[in-house]
């Protein structure tokens, strides 16, 4: 079975500073895809970015990148510029990519606080 | 706004009462999910449609969770004799089969007493 870990449940940065949260998955499948996802609070869930596996090359979104490193099964969000509307808890997840499996495998989260 | 929907956002209810809840996905997605949320969590699978048919259903789904998509459209999760470990938001998403996107609705958060 497939685990996604997220072994920062709080991080804080400086309003306009840079932030990398943390993830790690484990699976045995070698054609997945990874999100990650931000859910502010009292507020709806959202996409931040997604990397499929196959891909080498880092997906990008404005201010939001991350450092997909298959072979260890890493997949690490960078926020870039932080502003005050990035606090929100952050969660990394995993899906197959087989036909038959849809379901979204999610870590626990990191609760991202930006100081002014 | 088109987004997806639920209703309603809040539910309190007394151990062993029956709740229903509503999600209103993203109109011609094909696909939708339902998610548990437990605070400090991430959320956890627990059904999802294609069309109407239901294809796959989690093991914390007990028989006491029955989720329904009757004309492919909306779709609903009944709690029957609700239990205390049943507080938790529940997610709803839904997404088009061609693209791995799925857009979450705001949730139900439900309190049972």
């Amino acid at each position: 079975a497939q685990t996604v870990t997220q072994s920062q449940p709080e991080m804080s940065v400086q309003e306009a500073e840079t932030v990398t949260l943390s993830c790690t998955y484990d699976t045995s499948e070698s054609d997945y895809y990874l999100f990650w996802y931000k859910q502010p609070p009292s507020r709806q869930m959202i996409l931040v970015i997604r990397q499929e596996a196959y891909k080498q090359q880092n997906a990008t979104e404005n201010r939001f990148s991350v450092n997909f490193q298959k072979a260890a099964k890493s997949f690490s969000l960078k926020i870039s510029d932080s502003q005050l509307g990035d606090a929100a808890m952050y969660f990394c997840a995993y899906r197959s990519a087989g036909v038959s499996n849809y379901q979204l495998i999610w870590g626990a989260g990191t609760k991202l606080i930006i100081k002014p | 706004d088109t987004g997806v929907s639920q209703d309603p956002r809040h539910k309190i209810t007394k151990r062993g009462q029956n709740v229903t809840f509503r999600c209103d996905p993203i109109s011609e997605h094909n696909r939708l999910y339902w998610y548990r949320q437990t605070l400090g969590q991430g959320p956890e699978f627990l059904t999802y449609f294609q069309n109407e048919a239901q294809l796959e259903k989690s093991r914390l789904l007990s028989d006491r969770f029955s989720a329904e998509r009757p004309k492919g459209s909306f779709s609903t999760l009944e709690i029957q004799r609700t239990e205390q470990g049943d507080s938790a938001m529940y997610l709803c998403a839904s997404s088009l089969v061609q693209y791995n996107e799925q857009f979450f609705g705001p949730g139900t958060r439900l309190t049972v007493l």
